[in-house]
């Protein structure tokens, strides 16, 4: 079975500029979660979808973040523009359902400059 | 949502030792996993306890849910257990967040 897949593994890019990270949930599973991790601290959950609805996006900063997951299976998440702060990795992960167990991908490291 | 403390923050073994890893939560959960991440960034399950107790391996898992804590068994650690070690939470009726503690990072030497 194929895992959470994730691209680019490592992104850097200027300040104010955009970029954006793709997912594939493994199949079949209803739940996705975008974390956002930075050195020596756990993930922080960004936002998390239910097929295609939103069901947490509370600590998403939504002047410069958003997400989608058209159709209910691969996800997007775009930074713009980006900050300083927003160097982390961004960690994408899927569960069957919204209290199921978690299967988290390789991560897609972000460097602003 | 959850509130997730972990103890120690870190820990260093000499190979062969075992070690106990401590996660306490604010609230009564309903969803409770442990995870290994590796040296690499790759976070990996290593158990879904919302309570009770489970083992796989070398490793082992304890939630007492009426108490708010939950405990990871290293038995016979080895080298390759080296990482940060992260317990995460939820409670249903707070919110569908899965929130992590800060991890205790591990050191295994020879």
């Amino acid at each position: 079975e194929a895992g959470v897949a994730q691209s680019p593994r490592y992104k850097i890019i200027e300040k104010r500029q955009s970029v954006a990270f793709w997912c594939n949930p493994i199949s079949g599973h209803a739940t996705l979660y975008w974390y956002q991790q930075i050195l020596g601290q756990g993930p922080k959950l960004l936002i998390q979808f239910q097929n295609n609805g939103v069901v947490d996006d509370s600590q998403l900063p939504k002047d410069r973040f958003s997400a989608e997951r058209l159709k209910g299976v691969d996800s997007t998440l775009k930074i713009q523009p980006a900050k300083l702060e927003d160097s982390a990795v961004y960690l994408c992960a899927s569960s069957q359902r919204h209290t199921g167990e978690l299967f988290f991908g390789e991560g897609s490291r972000l460097t602003v400059l | 949502g959850i509130q997730v403390e972990q103890s120690p923050p870190d820990l260093i073994l000499q190979e062969g030792a075992n070690s106990t890893l401590r996660c306490n939560f604010s609230d009564s959960v309903n969803n409770l996993q442990w995870f290994h991440q590796n040296p690499w960034g790759q976070l990996i399950n290593l158990f879904y306890i919302p309570s009770g107790t489970k083992q796989n391996g070398r490793l082992s898992a304890t939630t007492v849910a009426t108490e708010r804590y939950s405990l990871l068994y290293i038995s016979s650690s080895q080298t390759t257990d080296s990482g940060v070690y992260f317990c995460a939470g939820q409670n249903s009726n707070s919110g569908y967040a899965l929130n992590f503690g800060k991890g205790t990072s591990l050191l295994v030497t020879p």
